[in-house]
């Protein structure tokens, strides 16, 4: 597609309910990353797929929070037994390749998943 | 870590005036630097990127400086619109990273 599709767009659930967010990348980008933005806060890594790399979830807050890549393409974060405090934007982006190097490609954002948890 | 400072309360300024948008960092300089903007409602859009060894960059009516002395990047915009009105949000990625780190970023607002 012409940018990073996320979905839902919205979701409202109950506290204790699994929740799974969507991220179709732009075409051909083989990198992926997944940020949470609280209220009025900044962004927050939450794990990044390179290729076929192992990914990065060095930003994941607790086990109850994971991710896959499924054929380098589409990507879904899922949160188990979901808290008050996970409710937030999921952010999803993407670029060309990794950001580490002296390329330093663009990373293009989604709009976002609404999460929140009554 | 890596700590990303950005002016939390809003910066008011009329039209026609430049807006100045300060990031500073702590510890030691990242590799590159990036400049974004956010909307309500929406995801974060690319505007600028800055490297270590670069002290300016510029496209259309933005301006990116970065004085890795100081430890700080300045993002000016001249001649501001109304439309520029949005949070604008500074990244950084350090050596051996490979993830954007983001400040909490700065609302501007342009008033007519």
């Amino acid at each position: 597609g012409a940018g990073v599709s996320q979905s839902p767009s919205n979701k409202v659930t109950e506290k204790g309910k699994d929740v799974e967010l969507r991220c179709d990348p732009i075409s051909g980008h083989t990198a992926l990353y997944w940020y949470r933005q609280s209220l009025g806060q900044g962004l927050e890594f939450l794990i990044y797929f390179q290729g076929n790399s192992a990914p990065d979830k060095s930003g994941l807050p607790s086990d109850r929070f994971s991710a896959e890549r499924t054929g380098g393409s589409v990507s879904t974060l899922t949160i188990q037994r979901t808290q008050q405090e996970d409710s937030a934007v999921y952010l999803c982006a993407s670029s060309l390749d990794g950001t580490g190097g002296f390329g330093g490609n663009t990373i293009y954002f989604g709009e976002g998943s609404w999460l929140t948890v009554v | 870590s890596q700590k990303i400072e950005q002016n939390s309360e809003a910066l008011n300024i009329q039209e026609g005036k430049t807006a100045t948008l300060t990031c500073n960092y702590t510890n030691y300089s990242p590799a590159y630097l990036q400049w974004y903007r956010q909307d309500p409602g929406r995801g974060p859009v690319f505007l600028l990127l800055i490297r270590e060894n670069e002290k300016e960059k510029r496209k259309e009516r933005l301006k990116v400086t970065f004085d890795t002395t100081l430890k700080q990047s300045l993002f000016h915009i001249t001649a501001s619109q109304p439309a520029d009105s949005a949070t604008y949000l500074c990244a950084l990625l350090y050596t051996g990273f490979q993830k954007l780190v983001f400040g909490t970023g700065t609302r501007l607002l342009v008033s007519p």
